[in-house]
């Protein structure tokens, strides 16, 4: 079945460390998106790319880096530098033609800071 | 910029009953809009969608939706809500081209009444 995959489902991370989250498409989408979500604010997005080794900035990136090397890859990395990284991450694709360009979601991996 | 507002962060309502969750966006132009839901701990999933013809807009699990571009509204509704529509409903909006980034309100969280 085609789908997006997150992983892990839950990671916990000391203070000070460097923790990257996977994403996975199967879908051959070209787009993809990471998103944090935090209680009562909706989604707010960290990064996107368009297209293999190319990626913007969304609105939150400051503490986060990420990567585009494969097309089905887009792995996003929450740095000590991210103050308060506690939060749901949920990652996304989509298509960039044609008339419909809906987001397709994975299940999301939920980040605690100790 | 691009913006949602769903006015209602909590709603409950009795099994059986009507349903209407509101949406409204700013945007310059018809924006391509999107109804989510998300059940706890998990994704995203994609209910409807509107990108242009009839304002009316069929989605699943028996949701529509009618774009007011006068009103710049997108409500959601369902005329007979059952337990498992309990979840939260996300609203977005995005430019009919270009980059497909998404803006998302803030969320309403449906509770269901036995």
């Amino acid at each position: 079945d085609g789908g997006i995959t997150q992983s892990p489902k839950y990671l916990f991370r000391k203070e000070g460390q460097n923790v990257t989250l996977s994403c996975e498409q199967n879908l051959n989408h070209d787009a993809m998106y990471w998103y944090r979500q935090d209680p009562g604010q909706g989604l707010r997005l960290i990064y996107y790319s368009q297209i293999v080794n190319d990626f913007q900035k969304g609105d939150i990136a400051e503490g986060y880096s990420v990567s585009r090397e494969k097309k089905e890859s887009f792995p996003l990395t929450v740095t000590s530098a991210q103050k308060n990284p506690t939060a749901f991450y949920l990652c996304a694709s989509s298509i960039t033609s044609g008339a419909s360009y809906e987001q397709f979601f994975g299940p999301g991996t939920r980040l605690t800071v100790l | 910029a691009q913006s949602v507002t769903q006015p209602d962060i909590h709603i409950t309502v009795s099994e059986g009953a009507s349903l209407e969750l509101r949406c409204n966006y700013s945007y310059g132009a018809t924006p391509y809009l999107f109804w989510y839901v998300q059940s706890p701990g998990q994704g995203l999933q994609l209910l409807l969608k509107y990108f242009s013809g009839d304002t009316l807009v069929q989605g699943i699990k028996g949701f529509e939706a009618e774009f007011k571009r006068s009103q710049s509204s997108f409500n959601l509704r369902k005329p007979s809500v059952h337990w498992s529509d309990a979840a939260e409903y996300f609203c977005a909006v995005g430019a009919p081209r270009g980059a497909q980034k998404l803006v998302f309100g803030q969320g309403t969280r449906l509770t269901i009444n036995p």
